[in-house]
């Protein structure tokens, strides 16, 4: 089964600063797909950015942006210019390609935005 | 719905009582997830439904734990003779394709 680990449980930002969240995972396909989800108090976890394995290019949305490097296995996430909503857990996630597949999820990072 | 929507919100129950926990789906979602995420834990897969297929059951824990999707839309996750250890947030997700996953806001089960 694939794993998924993130090394940092907690993590902390000022406001308008940039943050990386760091994560690896263990496979031995060739074809997947990462994520990165939120989950703020509110507990609906919430999609913010995903990448496809086959692509090289790495996915950015808006502030978000990831750094993936599939030799590594590594897939980190990048915040840029820190918000106050920003504060939550943040999880990243693998799922096989094909269909059937859950995802799996890390353990999570605690991300703390202060003023 | 626009969502996925969860019932109860919270849920406290006697240790050896049965629950169900209910998920409705978006509509149209032809894939439905369970997971369980325990205090302080990432999530853990339980059950998937896909259609008509015979659900991937490998995620439950024991044979407390069963679910069943009626009409290939709404899904029941019902937990036999409670125990403590299952106190957790209880998460349901929905998809159409294989990335379109939307999660309701869960139900946390208390055990006491």
């Amino acid at each position: 089964a694939q794993t998924v680990t993130q090394s940092q449980p907690e993590m902390s930002v000022q406001e308008a600063e940039t943050v990386t969240l760091s994560c690896t995972y263990d496979t031995s396909e060739s074809d997947y797909y990462l994520f990165w989800y939120k989950q703020p108090p509110s507990r609906q976890m919430i999609l913010v950015i995903r990448q496809e394995a086959y692509k090289q290019q790495n996915a950015t949305e808006n502030r978000f942006s990831v750094n993936f490097q599939k030799a590594a296995k590594s897939f980190s996430l990048k915040i840029s210019d820190s918000q106050l909503g920003d504060a939550a857990m943040y999880f990243c996630a693998y799922r096989s390609a094909g269909s059937g597949y859950a995802l799996n999820f890390g353990k999570g990072t605690s991300l703390l935005v202060t003023p | 719905g626009a969502g996925v929507s969860q019932s109860p919100s919270n849920k406290v129950t006697e240790k050896g009582k049965d629950v169900e926990l209910r998920c409705d789906p978006i509509s149209g979602h032809t894939a439905l997830y369970w997971y369980r995420q325990s205090l302080g834990q990432g999530l853990e897969f339980l059950i998937y439904f896909q259609g008509n297929s015979a659900p991937d059951k490998s995620g439950l824990p024991s044979d407390r734990f069963s679910a069943e999707r009626t009409g290939g839309s709404v899904s029941t996750l019902t937990i036999q003779r409670t125990q403590q250890e299952d106190s957790a947030v209880y998460l349901c997700a929905s998809s159409l394709g294989r990335l379109g996953y939307t999660f309701g806001s869960g139900t946390r089960l208390t055990v006491v």
